[in-house]
């Protein structure tokens, strides 16, 4: 069973960048494995901000990004606003499986 | 504008079974590829599993835990997308919420707002 990893926690002042990562016990992260970012903010639904590494959905703000960054999934976050602070998820598809890493919470202070 | 909404959800003891549904609206449901993802109490997000649309084989994966004991389905006729639970366990305890894609390797853009199972005695 493949182990998806994100840091626990990260602390961003208002205005600053941030950088999330997202590796796999399986090796290097590629754009195979088609990495997906969701927000989810405490008492609500997760929202889906990122698919296939680097591409946005409608509603997803211009500040958040996605790439690879040194084998793992990044997704970053650029003129943080204090709306942001919420857990953090990524995705990796697996054959037909599909793997949740285990959140980021981000606290914006 | 896209809608999830899920019901079934309500306490069942361990050993159990329990039918969740997801009732689906705003998009082209047959064409769509949906899937159960569900979420522990104050727990991280863990996919159960996937249906694919008919018209790509409406064949169903599953994660692990969950393998041998769910089944998904789904109705295009009603737009309704289906969870039977059956052997509950207490870890199964959750809020599950259903998605769908609309679009290769986009499993989870469109999300339910859930419906929580506990299992316990």
């Amino acid at each position: 069973q493949t182990v998806v990893t994100q840091e626990p926690s990260l602390t961003v002042s208002p205005g600053g960048t941030v950088t999330l990562t997202c590796a796999s016990s399986t090796g290097a992260v590629t754009s195979g494995y088609y990495p997906n970012w969701f927000q989810q903010k405490p008492g609500q639904a997760p929202r889906a901000l990122i698919y296939s590494t680097s591409n946005k959905h409608s509603w997803t703000p211009a500040r958040f990004s996605g790439s690879l960054l040194g084998g793992k999934a990044a997704l970053t976050l650029s003129g943080v606003q204090p709306e942001d602070e919420a857990e953090y998820y990524c995705l990796l598809f697996q054959g037909g499986a599909r793997v949740f890493g285990g959140g980021t919470k981000l606290t914006v202070l | 504008e896209v809608q999830l909404v899920e019901s079934g959800g309500g306490l069942v003891k361990p050993g159990g079974s329990l039918r969740l549904s997801c009732a689906a609206s705003g998009f082209t449901f047959s064409n769509a590829w949906m899937s159960w993802v569900r979420q522990a109490p104050g727990k991280g997000l863990e996919w159960v599993g996937r249906i694919k649309s008919n018209t790509d084989g409406g064949t169903a994966d599953f994660a692990a835990p969950v393998k041998g004991r769910f089944t998904i389905s789904r109705d295009d006729s009603k737009n309704t997308l289906y969870l039977q639970m059956n052997s509950l366990k207490t870890e199964d305890t959750a809020v599950y919420y259903c998605t769908a894609s609309s679009g290769w390797y986009r499993d989870f853009d469109y999300w339910g707002q859930g419906t929580l199972v506990p299992v316990s005695s």
